[in-house]
């Protein structure tokens, strides 16, 4: 079975932290990607990485960014946190043309 | 622009009865669609893919139909289970693009005992 793993189920940072939420997954996927869901909105995709440090932005990049330096870890990072991106972040694993593999997600409250 | 709507946004049924869930979409040219359950606080699971030349799919008790002409899917649910309480996201994804996936809002179904 595919594992993609995420580092924290939840995380609670101060307003100005810088946050570091890392992804690994098992199965030699190329594609990776990083989302965050919130109510009535589905997922919004907010970086995306089709090879090691390679890296596209998605729909909502700003304040966020990425690192690839490994084919299965992609790292999401918050330079300086703030309110608005209290959310659940999700992390996906793809091998092109499949279904996406999802981690358990983090819910990330910024106070 | 391309857009994934489902319908209704929440439902309500009792264990053992069926329902069935909508996504319409807008995305061209199509490449292929799923259906992922969401349980609630964990990532999305994939029930089942699709693409043009399919028209009916089964994992289970769930059954997705896609109808590529209109444009729409269903997913419908038979026997409905406690367990089955989540949310339901429909997902299209665009032929010139392995990368972008485009997700509806989801439909959370609760199933009451």
């Amino acid at each position: 079975d595919v594992k993609v793993t995420q580092s924290s189920r939840y995380l609670v940072k101060r307003t100005g932290e810088k946050v570091f939420l890392e992804c690994v997954q098992d199965m030699d996927h190329e594609n990776m990607f990083w989302y965050r869901q919130d109510p009535g909105l589905g997922l919004r995709l907010i970086y995306f990485s089709y090879d090691v440090k390679m890296k596209e932005k998605g729909d909502i990049p700003e304040g966020y960014s990425v690192s690839r330096e490994k084919k299965e870890r992609f790292s999401l990072i918050l330079e300086s946190a703030s309110t608005n991106q209290t959310s659940m972040y999700l992390c996906a694993s793809i091998r092109t043309g499949t279904e996406a593999f999802f981690g358990q997600g983090t819910r990330l409250t910024v106070v | 622009k391309n857009q994934v709507e489902q319908s209704p946004q929440s439902l309500i049924i009792l264990e053992g009865k069926n329902c069935t869930l909508q996504c319409n979409y807008t995305v061209s040219p199509f490449s292929n669609l799923r259906w992922y359950k969401q349980d609630t606080g964990r990532g999305p699971v994939s029930l089942t893919i699709m693409t043009f030349s399919e028209n009916t799919k089964s994992n289970g008790r769930y059954t997705a139909t896609l109808d590529a002409d209109t444009k729409q899917s269903s997913l419908h649910i038979t026997a409905s289970q406690l367990s089955d309480s989540a949310s339901y996201i429909c997902v299209v994804s665009a032929k010139d693009s392995n990368y972008q996936l485009i997700w509806g809002a989801g439909t959370k179904l609760i199933i009451k005992p």
